[in-house]
Protein backbone atom coordinates (compact mmCIF):
# COMPACT_ATOMS: atom_id res chain seq x y z
CA UNK A 1 0.00 0.00 0.00
CA UNK A 2 1.48 3.37 -0.91
CA UNK A 3 0.98 5.86 1.19
CA UNK A 4 2.47 8.66 -0.38
CA UNK A 5 1.30 9.22 -4.29
CA UNK A 6 2.92 11.82 -6.12
CA UNK A 7 1.87 13.44 -9.35
CA UNK A 8 2.55 13.94 -12.50
CA UNK A 9 5.12 11.37 -13.19
CA UNK A 10 6.86 14.00 -16.01
CA UNK A 11 6.45 17.22 -16.55
CA UNK A 12 7.62 19.61 -19.42
CA UNK A 13 7.05 23.18 -19.11
CA UNK A 14 8.59 26.33 -20.78
CA UNK A 15 11.16 28.68 -19.45
CA UNK A 16 9.36 30.61 -17.16
CA UNK A 17 6.15 28.55 -16.54
CA UNK A 18 5.04 27.43 -12.81
CA UNK A 19 4.97 23.78 -12.37
CA UNK A 20 3.11 22.36 -9.89
CA UNK A 21 3.71 19.03 -8.49
CA UNK A 22 1.50 17.07 -6.27
CA UNK A 23 1.48 14.52 -3.34
CA UNK A 24 -1.01 13.11 -1.25
CA UNK A 25 -0.62 11.08 2.03
CA UNK A 26 -2.72 8.55 3.98
CA UNK A 27 -1.33 8.33 7.24
CA UNK A 28 -2.24 11.32 9.98
CA UNK A 29 1.17 10.49 11.98
CA UNK A 30 3.20 12.28 9.24
CA UNK A 31 4.46 15.34 10.89
CA UNK A 32 7.29 16.09 8.74
CA UNK A 33 7.13 16.90 4.68
CA UNK A 34 10.24 17.31 2.62
CA UNK A 35 10.50 17.77 -1.01
CA UNK A 36 13.99 16.81 -2.52
CA UNK A 37 15.46 17.22 -5.90
CA UNK A 38 17.68 15.13 -7.95
CA UNK A 39 19.87 15.80 -10.69
CA UNK A 40 21.50 12.53 -12.42
CA UNK A 41 24.05 10.54 -11.10
CA UNK A 42 23.17 12.73 -7.63
CA UNK A 43 21.52 11.55 -4.37
CA UNK A 44 18.67 14.00 -3.51
CA UNK A 45 19.57 17.21 -1.83
CA UNK A 46 16.53 18.90 0.65
CA UNK A 47 14.71 21.94 -2.01
CA UNK A 48 12.00 22.80 1.05
CA UNK A 49 10.30 21.59 3.98
CA UNK A 50 6.88 22.04 5.57
CA UNK A 51 5.20 20.78 8.95
CA UNK A 52 1.77 20.62 8.78
CA UNK A 53 1.29 23.36 11.67
CA UNK A 54 1.09 26.11 8.52
CA UNK A 55 -0.23 26.28 5.06
CA UNK A 56 2.08 27.73 2.98
CA UNK A 57 6.39 28.18 2.57
CA UNK A 58 8.10 30.25 0.38
CA UNK A 59 12.26 29.71 0.09
CA UNK A 60 12.84 31.68 -3.03
CA UNK A 61 11.22 30.56 -6.37
CA UNK A 62 10.22 27.59 -4.36
CA UNK A 63 6.87 27.17 -2.55
CA UNK A 64 5.22 24.42 -0.59
CA UNK A 65 1.38 24.26 0.10
CA UNK A 66 -0.22 22.09 2.73
CA UNK A 67 -3.68 21.11 2.40
CA UNK A 68 -3.53 19.34 6.59
CA UNK A 69 -7.61 18.38 5.66
CA UNK A 70 -7.04 17.01 2.48
CA UNK A 71 -4.38 15.27 3.03
CA UNK A 72 -2.40 16.95 0.60
CA UNK A 73 0.40 18.97 -0.05
CA UNK A 74 2.16 20.57 -3.24
CA UNK A 75 5.79 22.19 -4.66
CA UNK A 76 5.44 25.19 -7.02
CA UNK A 77 8.55 26.62 -8.79
CA UNK A 78 8.11 30.29 -9.68
CA UNK A 79 9.64 31.55 -13.28
CA UNK A 80 11.07 27.96 -13.40
CA UNK A 81 14.51 28.13 -15.44
CA UNK A 82 16.33 25.37 -17.58
CA UNK A 83 18.42 24.37 -14.08
CA UNK A 84 15.30 23.09 -13.06
CA UNK A 85 15.10 20.25 -15.16
CA UNK A 86 15.64 17.33 -11.99
CA UNK A 87 13.63 14.48 -10.50
CA UNK A 88 11.70 16.08 -7.67
CA UNK A 89 10.81 13.96 -4.69
CA UNK A 90 7.83 14.68 -2.17
CA UNK A 91 7.81 12.85 1.29
CA UNK A 92 6.24 12.25 4.51
CA UNK A 93 7.89 11.76 7.51
CA UNK A 94 6.70 10.33 10.89
CA UNK A 95 9.06 8.33 13.73
CA UNK A 96 12.26 9.25 12.14
CA UNK A 97 11.37 7.54 8.51
CA UNK A 98 10.35 8.77 5.38
CA UNK A 99 7.79 7.42 2.83
CA UNK A 100 8.81 9.30 -0.58
CA UNK A 101 6.73 9.30 -3.70
CA UNK A 102 7.58 7.81 -6.88
CA UNK A 103 9.00 11.00 -8.39
CA UNK A 104 8.21 13.87 -10.59
CA UNK A 105 10.73 14.57 -13.76
CA UNK A 106 10.53 17.92 -14.77
CA UNK A 107 11.80 19.26 -17.68
CA UNK A 108 12.41 23.22 -18.48
CA UNK A 109 12.38 24.15 -22.43
CA UNK A 110 14.65 27.50 -23.13
CA UNK B 1 27.75 17.53 0.62
CA UNK B 2 27.26 16.16 4.04
CA UNK B 3 30.20 14.23 5.54
CA UNK B 4 28.38 11.04 3.89
CA UNK B 5 30.33 8.72 2.04
CA UNK B 6 29.07 5.49 0.41
CA UNK B 7 31.15 2.60 -0.94
CA UNK B 8 32.07 1.07 -3.29
CA UNK B 9 30.56 3.64 -6.00
CA UNK B 10 30.07 1.03 -8.46
CA UNK B 11 30.26 -2.92 -8.15
CA UNK B 12 29.67 -6.21 -10.26
CA UNK B 13 28.98 -9.13 -8.62
CA UNK B 14 27.73 -12.19 -9.37
CA UNK B 15 24.41 -14.21 -8.38
CA UNK B 16 24.82 -15.97 -5.23
CA UNK B 17 27.48 -13.94 -3.74
CA UNK B 18 27.68 -12.08 -0.63
CA UNK B 19 28.11 -8.21 -0.91
CA UNK B 20 28.32 -5.62 1.45
CA UNK B 21 28.03 -1.73 1.17
CA UNK B 22 29.54 0.61 3.45
CA UNK B 23 28.14 4.15 4.34
CA UNK B 24 30.32 6.34 6.34
CA UNK B 25 29.29 9.77 8.17
CA UNK B 26 31.01 12.54 9.93
CA UNK B 27 27.96 14.40 10.97
CA UNK B 28 27.10 11.84 14.43
CA UNK B 29 23.88 12.27 12.87
CA UNK B 30 21.54 9.79 15.14
CA UNK B 31 19.54 8.45 12.65
CA UNK B 32 20.82 6.41 9.15
CA UNK B 33 19.55 5.08 6.51
CA UNK B 34 19.91 2.25 3.32
CA UNK B 35 17.74 3.28 0.44
CA UNK B 36 17.17 1.62 -3.08
CA UNK B 37 16.07 3.46 -6.15
CA UNK B 38 14.74 2.17 -9.31
CA UNK B 39 12.99 3.22 -12.28
CA UNK B 40 9.32 3.83 -10.92
CA UNK B 41 9.34 2.99 -7.46
CA UNK B 42 11.46 6.60 -6.42
CA UNK B 43 13.07 5.70 -2.87
CA UNK B 44 12.05 2.52 -0.87
CA UNK B 45 13.61 2.09 2.63
CA UNK B 46 15.34 -1.19 3.01
CA UNK B 47 16.70 -0.61 6.90
CA UNK B 48 17.35 2.17 9.50
CA UNK B 49 18.82 2.69 12.56
CA UNK B 50 18.22 4.77 15.51
CA UNK B 51 21.32 4.44 17.21
CA UNK B 52 24.38 2.29 17.72
CA UNK B 53 23.14 -1.48 17.21
CA UNK B 54 19.49 -0.62 17.23
CA UNK B 55 18.10 -1.10 13.64
CA UNK B 56 14.80 -1.64 12.35
CA UNK B 57 13.58 -2.88 9.27
CA UNK B 58 11.93 -0.79 6.00
CA UNK B 59 9.24 -1.57 3.51
CA UNK B 60 12.10 -3.68 1.10
CA UNK B 61 14.01 -5.64 3.34
CA UNK B 62 13.81 -9.15 2.69
CA UNK B 63 17.33 -10.64 1.24
CA UNK B 64 19.34 -7.31 3.61
CA UNK B 65 20.45 -7.06 6.91
CA UNK B 66 22.27 -4.04 8.16
CA UNK B 67 25.33 -3.40 11.40
CA UNK B 68 25.56 -0.12 12.65
CA UNK B 69 28.27 -0.95 15.86
CA UNK B 70 29.50 2.46 15.49
CA UNK B 71 28.11 5.94 15.01
CA UNK B 72 29.12 6.52 12.10
CA UNK B 73 29.16 3.45 9.90
CA UNK B 74 26.61 2.14 8.80
CA UNK B 75 26.89 -1.41 6.64
CA UNK B 76 24.39 -3.29 3.99
CA UNK B 77 24.89 -6.80 3.29
CA UNK B 78 23.05 -8.69 0.66
CA UNK B 79 23.38 -12.10 1.90
CA UNK B 80 22.98 -13.98 -1.54
CA UNK B 81 22.56 -11.34 -4.23
CA UNK B 82 19.72 -11.83 -6.68
CA UNK B 83 19.26 -10.08 -10.31
CA UNK B 84 15.93 -7.80 -8.54
CA UNK B 85 18.64 -6.44 -6.12
CA UNK B 86 20.10 -4.58 -9.25
CA UNK B 87 19.83 -0.59 -8.24
CA UNK B 88 21.12 2.59 -7.53
CA UNK B 89 21.52 2.21 -3.50
CA UNK B 90 21.36 5.42 -1.27
CA UNK B 91 22.71 5.67 2.46
CA UNK B 92 21.22 8.97 4.06
CA UNK B 93 21.68 10.29 7.75
CA UNK B 94 19.44 13.24 9.57
CA UNK B 95 18.46 13.70 13.40
CA UNK B 96 14.35 13.09 14.22
CA UNK B 97 12.16 14.29 11.74
CA UNK B 98 14.71 16.87 10.14
CA UNK B 99 16.01 16.62 6.45
CA UNK B 100 17.84 13.96 5.21
CA UNK B 101 21.12 14.39 3.94
CA UNK B 102 22.23 11.63 1.23
CA UNK B 103 25.41 10.23 -0.18
CA UNK B 104 26.39 9.92 -3.66
CA UNK B 105 25.26 6.46 -3.92
CA UNK B 106 26.07 3.01 -5.16
CA UNK B 107 25.50 1.50 -8.54
CA UNK B 108 25.04 -1.70 -8.15
CA UNK B 109 25.07 -4.33 -10.74
CA UNK B 110 24.02 -8.60 -9.96
CA UNK B 111 24.98 -10.70 -13.06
Amino acid sequence: QQQVKQSPQSLIVQKGGIPIINCAYENTAFDYFPWYQQFPGKGPALLIAIRPDVSEKKEGRFTISFNKSAKQFSLHIMDSQPGDSATYFCAATHAGKSTFGDGTTLTVKP
Amino acid sequence: DAGITQSPRHKVTETGTPVTLRCHQTENHRYMYWYRQDPGHGLRLIHYSYGVKDTDKGEVSDGYSVSRSKTEDFLLTLESATSSQTSVYFCAISELNTEAFFGQGTRLTVV
